[in-house]
């Protein structure tokens, strides 16, 4: 069974530009999360979506947004990218059913602006 | 305002003696705890998990307590292996809310 694939799993954009981040959860998965991990602030929650639709969102400004498509596959976009956004986002994957509230998380991807 | 806090960045132990991570929240309405773990350069894996009815869950090596009157929760594992060093996580959940809040982590050296 495949795990969550994130790509790219390296990336490297100058301030001011717009990124993507591809998240693919585990199959069966229909709830997808994307997290951000700093140094100073560990796992910060971004947002999470769920059979396309956003169920819950963190405290991020709104240049920080997410999509998630009918095969559950999610994208998160970063508009007007600063230095801060540096950091790894990782993004997790759950069947959100009974009272399993593990994720399954993918490797991340390691974001650096200059 | 962290709800989920991890107060120790870092922790010593000898290999072969006992790990405690220790780890407070301050949101009494959290219904379930999780601890993960995580290596440089990976996504966080799951470790054990503790309802908020219970006290106490074992699982190999891992054991973790819940004192809910203190809001205070630790995982325990011995004994501590060459394998162990990484950041743990410890994380929680609201009541009916899926979304799962995260500690900042404890590194978790193993001394020889």
């Amino acid at each position: 069974k495949a795990g969550v694939t994130q790509t790219p799993r390296y990336l490297i954009k100058t301030r001011g530009q717009q990124v993507t981040l591809s998240c693919s959860p585990i199959s069966g998965h229909r709830s997808v999360s994307w997290y951000q991990q700093t140094p100073g602030q560990g796992l910060q929650f971004l947002f999470e979506y769920f059979s396309e639709t956003q169920r819950n969102k963190g405290n991020f400004p709104g240049r920080f947004s997410g999509r998630q498509f009918s095969n559950s596959r999610s994208e998160m976009n970063v508009s007007t990218l600063e230095l801060g956004d540096s950091a790894l986002y990782l993004c997790a994957s759950s069947t959100r059913t009974g009272v399993n509230y593990g994720y399954t998380f993918g490797s991340g991807t390691r974001l650096t602006v200059v | 305002d962290q709800q989920v806090k991890q107060n120790s960045p870092s922790l010593s132990v000898q290999e072969g003696r006992i790990s405690i991570l220790n780890c407070d929240y301050t949101n009494s309405m959290f219904d379930y705890f999780l601890w993960y773990k995580k290596y440089p350069a990976e996504g966080p894996t799951f470790l054990i998990s503790i309802s908020s009815i219970k006290d106490k869950n074992e699982d190999g090596r891992f054991t973790v307590f819940l004192n809910k009157s203190a809001k205070h929760l630790s995982l325990h594992m011995v004994p501590s292996q060459p394998r162990d060093p990484a950041v743990y996580f410890c994380a929680a959940t609201l009541n009916r809310d899926d979304k799962i809040i995260f500690g900042k982590g404890t590194r978790l050296h193993i001394l020889p």
